[in-house]
């Protein structure tokens, strides 16, 4: 089957780090990706990591990704207040034989306070 | 800016009604994915499409069909609208079909049913 669900709050003060977890069902997944969406605005491709990998830096934001627990994080280092959005999990999805179809998870808001 | 574009942006009709969102994907870019962000089932896919061809469906609801024309872009016609209805809709694009092939992501269309 296919589930990914994500903790649906997370608030931080500025210059923290943040962490926005994410687990997924479907084992077969070979690239999980994170999306920002900003209030009123579309999905932004923020990172994207493959399967094999078990971290993936990328300037402030790092991915990490337990494939056994089938358990997906973005850290977010030194938090600004533009950082403020919804993020969304994707697993890219071959299940019931969809081609690369994404299944996202609840989204997290992220606040960050000043 | 992604690269793809949907109009309109916005979209205010009444139950019962008929109405079609159009979607230009990134130049060079041969799959078109739809997906709905509604309030109570969050982000789902829809329907894609690659080169003109259907290739793979979700939840899609029988009222609702889509095409891919030559030029590559795509239209989703919902008909029979009802309120529950009522969410963005997204367009995506990638490249192909294969495994980490990103998919971009237009700004939505904002569809009101009153």
């Amino acid at each position: 089957g296919e589930d990914v669900e994500q903790s649906l709050f997370l608030s931080v003060r500025e210059g923290d780090s943040s962490v926005i977890n994410c687990t997924y069902t479907d084992s077969s997944s070979t690239y999980l990706y994170w999306y920002k969406q900003e209030p009123g605005a579309g999905l932004q491709l923020l990172t994207y990591i493959f399967s094999n990998m078990d971290m993936k830096q990328d300037q402030r934001l790092t991915v990490l990704l337990n494939k056994k627990d089938k358990h997906l994080s973005l850290r977010i280092a030194d938090t600004q207040t533009g950082d403020s959005a919804i993020y969304f999990c994707a697993e890219k999805s071959n299940y019931g034989g969809a081609t690369n179809k994404l299944i996202f998870g609840t989204g997290t808001l992220l606040a960050v306070q000043p | 800016d992604s690269g793809v574009t949907q109009t309109p942006k916005h979209l205010i009709t009444a139950t019962g009604q008929r109405v079609t969102l159009r979607c230009s994907p990134r130049s060079g870019d041969l799959s078109v994915y739809w997906y709905q962000q509604s309030l109570d089932q969050g982000l789902q896919f829809l329907i894609q499409y690659y080169n003109g061809e259907e290739r793979a469906k979700g939840n899609i609801l029988e009222r609702f069909s889509a095409q891919q024309f030559p030029d590559l872009h795509s239209e989703l016609n919902l008909s029979s609208l009802e309120l529950g209805d009522s969410a963005l809709y997204f367009c995506a694009s990638s490249q192909t079909l294969v495994g980490g092939d990103t998919q971009y992501f237009g700004p939505g269309t904002r569809l009101t049913v009153l």
